[in-house]
């Protein structure tokens, strides 16, 4: 398996365009998860889906912000209108206790 | 409820040992580690599903200590490729919470 496949690999856009991160998980994971990591605030999680059902989406910071599943082989990430504070790496991650990290999309804002 | 690690930072020279910490203010079921190098996406290290669970991952190993809430993290003999950032993880549910990290550095 090639394991879980983020795009684009980095995005640079200016304020206030509409961001799209997308995650191909890896076969038969049941969970895919959202992380998103900055300096100031770690690894955060921000949404979760079990069989492609969002579970949880405490994490997601504000409306800007969504999140589909909508077959078990892709999800989406949407920040509109993106911001500038929104810069950060974006981590998909598929798995139950041990979770595979896709190598991530660093988003920059300006 | 995230857990806390400590130390912040562990600076050591190859061949010598380390141990990180990680606890919590809940109940934990499971702890999990993760090891990410600069730039690169986190890695998986080991899972504790049981409270007095101890596992290894050539010199590397955990305890997961339930009544405490706590769970350690062993490097031993460590080697210049340990470098980099450790996490411990949460799991309640399904929903993961990570601590802060850890970022150990290994010198020649």
């Amino acid at each position: 398996d090639a394991g879980v496949i983020q795009s684009p690999r980095h995005e640079v856009t200016e304020m206030g365009q509409e961001v799209t991160l997308r995650c191909k998980p890896i076969s038969g994971h049941d969970y895919l998860f959202w992380y998103r990591q900055t300096m100031m605030r770690g690894l955060e999680l921000l949404i979760y889906f079990n069989n492609n059902v969002p579970i949880d989406d405490s994490g997601m910071p504000e409306d800007r912000f969504s999140a589909k599943m909508p077959n078990a082989s892709f999800s989406t990430l949407k920040i509109q209108p993106s911001e500038p504070r929104d810069s950060a790496v974006y981590f998909c991650a598929s798995g139950v206790a041990e979770q595979f990290f896709g190598p991530g999309t660093r988003l920059t804002v300006l | 409820q995230q857990p806390v690690q400590s130390p912040q930072a562990v600076i050591l020279r190859e061949g010598e040992d380390a141990v990180i910490n990680c606890s919590s203010s809940k109940a934990l079921y499971s702890v999990h580690w993760y090891r990410q190098k600069h730039g690169e996406a986190p890695v998986f290290l080991m899972i504790l599903l049981k409270g007095g669970e101890q596992k290894g991952h050539e010199k590397i190993s955990a305890s997961f200590n339930e009544k405490k809430q706590q769970s350690s993290l062993y490097l031993t003999a460590s080697q210049l490729s340990y470098s980099g950032t450790y996490f411990c993880g949460t799991a309640d549910a399904g929903k993961s919470t990570f601590g802060d990290g850890t970022t150990l550095t290994v010198k020649p």
